[in-house]
């Protein structure tokens, strides 16, 4: 059983430019999160889509979007890249469970490094 | 605001000192608390989920515990294998599924 996917690994890009990373969620998962970590620090929520709409939202700018895809597979796209943006990109899949905790399994990340 | 603090950042024990790590939280209302192991470049790994104080799971040298301001992650006879950081994060009432994670604890367990 494939747990969470996720393309690339690793990424090198130049301020102001655009990225797209993918995430495959674990089989018999229909929710996908997306999440950003800093070196030294924990994840940081930036949105949940569930029936392939965006749920919910952290607090980071429009600059960042997703997208959901009928097979439950997500798209985190990043544009007018800024050094801040270096990180690893962590996905993490679950089954939606309205009113009730959400147990959350991570792909192994995407490092975005923006020069 | 809802937030989790973890102590301490780093612990660096023996091989078999037994040791705790602490996870405090505040949240308007706890939907469920989780405990994650981060090797160094890789995604977090799935451990442990609480949702009520009282509540204990364990996992081989690994126990979870929760009360209603704190959680604790007891590990018995470390191996170096254990080193890893250890991560902690809250589910909110209300939340559609927002994780709140803390920092972290590095724990280094020495031969």
């Amino acid at each position: 059983d494939a747990g969470v996917t996720q393309s690339p690994t690793h990424l090198i890009k130049t301020r102001g430019q655009q990225v797209t990373l993918r995430c495959s969620p674990k089989s018999g998962h229909d929710t996908v999160s997306w999440y950003q970590q800093a070196l030294g620090q924990g994840p940081q929520f930036i949105f949940q889509y569930y029936e392939e709409e965006e749920r919910q939202r952290g607090n980071f700018p429009d600059r960042f979007s997703g997208h959901q895809f009928p097979n439950y597979s997500s798209e985190l796209n990043v544009n007018a890249l800024l050094l801040g943006d270096s990180a690893l990109y962590l996905c993490a899949s679950s089954v939606f469970h309205r009113g009730s905790y959400n147990e959350q399994f991570f792909g192994p990340g995407t490092r975005l490094t923006v020069l | 605001e809802d937030q989790v603090t973890q102590s301490p950042e780093a612990l660096r024990l023996q091989e078999g000192e037994s040791s705790s790590l602490n996870c405090s939280y505040t949240v308007s209302g706890l939907r469920g608390l989780f405990w994650y192991r981060q090797d160094p470049g890789k995604g977090p790994e799935f451990l442990f989920t609480l949702y009520s104080a009282g509540e204990e799971k364990e996992k081989e040298r690994l126990k979870a515990t929760l009360t209603k301001k704190e959680s604790f992650l007891h590990i018995t006879a470390p191996k170096p294998e254990d080193s890893a950081t250890y991560l902690c994060a809250v589910q909110a009432e209300g939340s559609q599924g927002n994780l709140i994670f803390g920092k972290g604890t590095k724990l280094s367990v020495k031969p």
